[in-house]
């Protein structure tokens, strides 16, 4: 079945680092690919996605390209805050399900 | 606008017992799904409703069972509880317009542990 690899963390940056978060994935299609945050004792929110093949999602300064040549859709953002420490999870959706990576815990230090 | 409510938030629970979680989803919604996030893990798909039937399941036993409202709200139950139950249970929501479901929206989870 299909399935999302994502690099293992934790991260652990200074103030103002860039990030990245590698993300790639093994599916028979053409999925919807996303990115969620989890942040401590809470739910999963969206905060970006790409339905096709080159598009770019962005949100809050975060960006991720689908690039069907890699099978990746790595989660990018030029200048981290404290306020991003979170979890962070890579998702591509098999028909009606969403199929997500282990996670990947970012760590920013002021 | 309400979001996605779950209940309750945490509970606790003995081997072999029953137990069930409910989730209300958001206005407009008519579809619910239900993952399960082990510690340190991804969440796993459990199953999903729509129109009050399972519209798919994961790779979960039968022991695991749901239901689905005309409000669409939905319940999940699992009985004869096992130690590796002990989990966050994400419920989500999202509306299926006939053209396929769009974006899901999850509620902050019930922490079920089972001792």
């Amino acid at each position: 079945g299909d399935s999302v690899t994502q690099m293992e963390g934790p991260v652990t940056l200074s103030e103002e680092a860039f990030l990245t978060i590698n993300c790639t994935y093994t599916a028979t299609g053409y999925p919807s690919l996303f990115w969620y945050v989890q942040y401590p004792g809470e739910g999963l929110q969206l905060l970006l996605k790409a339905t096709k093949a080159d598009d770019k999602g962005s949100n809050k300064g975060f960006e991720a390209t689908y690039r069907k040549e890699t099978t990746s859709f790595h989660l990018e953002k030029g200048s981290v805050q404290v306020s991003d420490s979170a979890v962070y999870f890579c998702a591509l959706n098999d028909g009606n399900k969403l199929v997500f990576g282990a996670g990947t815990i970012l760590r920013v230090k002021s | 606008e309400t979001g996605v409510t779950q209940s309750p938030t945490h509970l606790i629970k003995t081997r072999g017992q029953q137990v069930t979680l409910r989730c209300s989803s958001q206005s407009g919604h008519n579809t619910v799904s239900w993952y399960q996030q082990a510690l340190g893990q991804g969440p796993q798909f459990i199953f999903q409703y729509y129109r009050e039937e399972e519209n798919g399941r994961g790779n979960f036993p039968p022991r695991f069972s749901g239901l689905q409202f005309p409000n669409y709200s939905s319940e999940l139950n699992v009985n004869a509880l096992e130690l590796d139950d002990s989990a966050l249970y994400l419920c989500a929501s999202s509306r299926f317009d006939g053209q396929g479901h769009n974006e899901q929206f999850f509620g902050p989870g019930t922490r079920l542990t089972v001792l």
